[in-house]
């Protein structure tokens, strides 16, 4: 069956431009998470969303970071006037979004690469 | 806080030799852990998870993890590497209660070599 798609694969924008990351997730799974994975790191939490609310928003560097998921199903990231320290790959990840949400698996999109010159 | 450990940037091991790597973790209450692997070019897998009851989880490819409260730590194992095994392994940690969010080491790169 179909995975996690992310689009686009790569995104190479400059400083001071807004970018939109869309992920579609498995069909049928309700959580979805964003992360921001750099050079040399392990995925840092962004943001989580349980239908079509985010439950847990934690993560998001600062207010220039912010997503939707208006229907529940695709989501979007959205960054404005990013910065060169925006620059990582995103990665989304669903799961079927049974409580607790803390210990499901999740399953994980090829990730969106933005390079911001 | 909350965080995980995985001291090793690289292991290295010989096709059919035994491998492990480690994972240590600090948390409040209870952990969730899991390890998951990331191929070149392709999205992260899940390959195993702990959340109560045996010590010794068996996973994916042969993979396996055993907890150990007294040392906090979460090492995967496998008793004869394969070619194939090489990437990017992470090892992650949640708790009940903190709802959705899973923190990731850093990461350790596994290379088997022929």
């Amino acid at each position: 069956g179909a995975g996690v798609s992310q689009t686009p694969s790569n995104k190479v924008t400059e400083k001071g431009k807004y970018v939109e990351l869309r992920c579609d997730p498995i069909s049928g799974h309700t959580a979805l998470y964003w992360y921001r994975q750099s050079l040399g790191q392990g995925p840092e939490f962004l943001i989580y969303f349980q239908g079509t609310g985010a439950a847990d928003d934690s993560g998001l560097p600062n207010d220039r970071f912010f997503a939707v998921r208006p229907e529940g199903s695709v989501s979007t990231l959205k960054i404005q006037r990013t910065e060169r320290g925006d620059s990582a790959v995103y990665l989304c990840a669903s799961s079927p979004g049974l409580a607790p949400s803390s210990y499901n698996e999740q399953f994980f999109g090829p990730g969106t690469r933005l390079t911001v010159l | 806080a909350q965080s995980v450990a995985q001291p090793e940037d690289q292991v290295n091991v010989a096709e059919g030799n035994p491998l492990t790597v480690k994972c240590t973790y600090s948390v409040s209450g209870n952990p969730y852990l899991f390890w998951y692997v990331q191929y070149p070019n392709r999205g992260l897998q899940f390959l195993l998870k702990y959340i109560t009851g045996d010590n010794l989880v068996k996973g994916s490819y042969g993979f396996e993890a055993e907890f150990n409260k007294s040392q906090t730590s979460f090492h995967l194992k496998k008793p004869s590497a394969l070619v194939s095994d090489s990437a990017l392994y992470f090892c992650a940690v949640s708790f009940y209660s903190s709802a959705s969010k899973i923190i990731f080491g850093s990461g350790t790169r596994l290379s088997i070599r022929p």
